[in-house]
């Protein structure tokens, strides 16, 4: 069966350390997207990808970056990470270009920065 | 900008009760989608909405668009154990294709 993954699925790090969480999909969707959930604001699109090679910044993509070089991965970096991004990611894909297509997302990544 | 307003935030009741959760805006929307999400893992969808006025059904929820397109509601019938969890509202955001905003969620439990 086709599934999304993520890992590692906790993370413990420190201030000013990069980071990087990694999303594998098997559905073969060209749209990818990165979110991350913290209590009282739902969940907030960090980065997207429309296909390889195209990458997108979100609402909240300060501090990050993504590279899409295949269709299955896309990895989220921390370049320095700041205790403020200590959160939950969720790693999203879909496969049309309608805005109203399903987003089947991963189990989620549990990031501390101490 | 952008918001959805999802309300009651918590809500606790009892096997067999009734209840409905509410998801609002002041912007109109193309579509609204509601998704459930349990401890551990990522949200699930279980409807798209994209009819003012549309009502929709799966077994016992329903789900409503208003007709105006600024709300939803999602009402639960008979709520079992397994209905808990969090419910979360999301909309297509504006500026490209496939993009989501979610509500912040009401999140259910539903005791025995």
């Amino acid at each position: 069966d086709a599934e999304i993954t993520q890992s590692p699925r906790h993370k413990i790090t420190e201030t000013g350390r990069q980071v990087t969480l990694a999303c594998h999909q098997t559905w073969n969707h060209n749209n990818m997207f990165w979110y991350r959930q913290d209590l009282g604001h739902g969940l907030r699109l960090i980065h997207y990808s429309y296909g390889v090679q195209d990458t997108n910044k979100g609402e909240v993509s300060d501090g990050y970056s993504v590279s899409r070089s295949n269709t299955e991965d896309l990895p989220l970096t921390l370049e320095s990470a700041a205790s403020s991004q200590t959160s939950v990611y969720f790693c999203a894909s879909s496969e049309y270009q309608g805005e109203a297509d399903t987003q089947y997302f991963g189990p989620g990544t549990r990031l501390t920065v101490l | 900008t952008q918001l959805l307003e999802q309300s009651p935030q918590f809500l606790s009741i009892q096997e067999g009760e009734n209840l409905t959760v509410y998801c609002n805006s002041s912007s109109v929307f193309s579509s609204l989608q509601w998704y459930r999400q349990e401890p551990g893992e990522g949200p699930v969808l279980l409807v798209t909405v994209v009819t003012g006025g549309e009502v929709k059904k799966l077994k016992r929820l329903t789900f409503q668009f208003g007709d105006a397109r600024k709300d939803s509601s999602l009402h639960i019938t008979a709520a079992q154990t397994g209905d808990t969890g969090l419910y979360l509202c999301a909309g297509p955001l504006s500026g490209g294709y496939n993009k989501l905003i979610f509500g912040a969620g009401t999140r259910l439990a539903v005791h025995p």
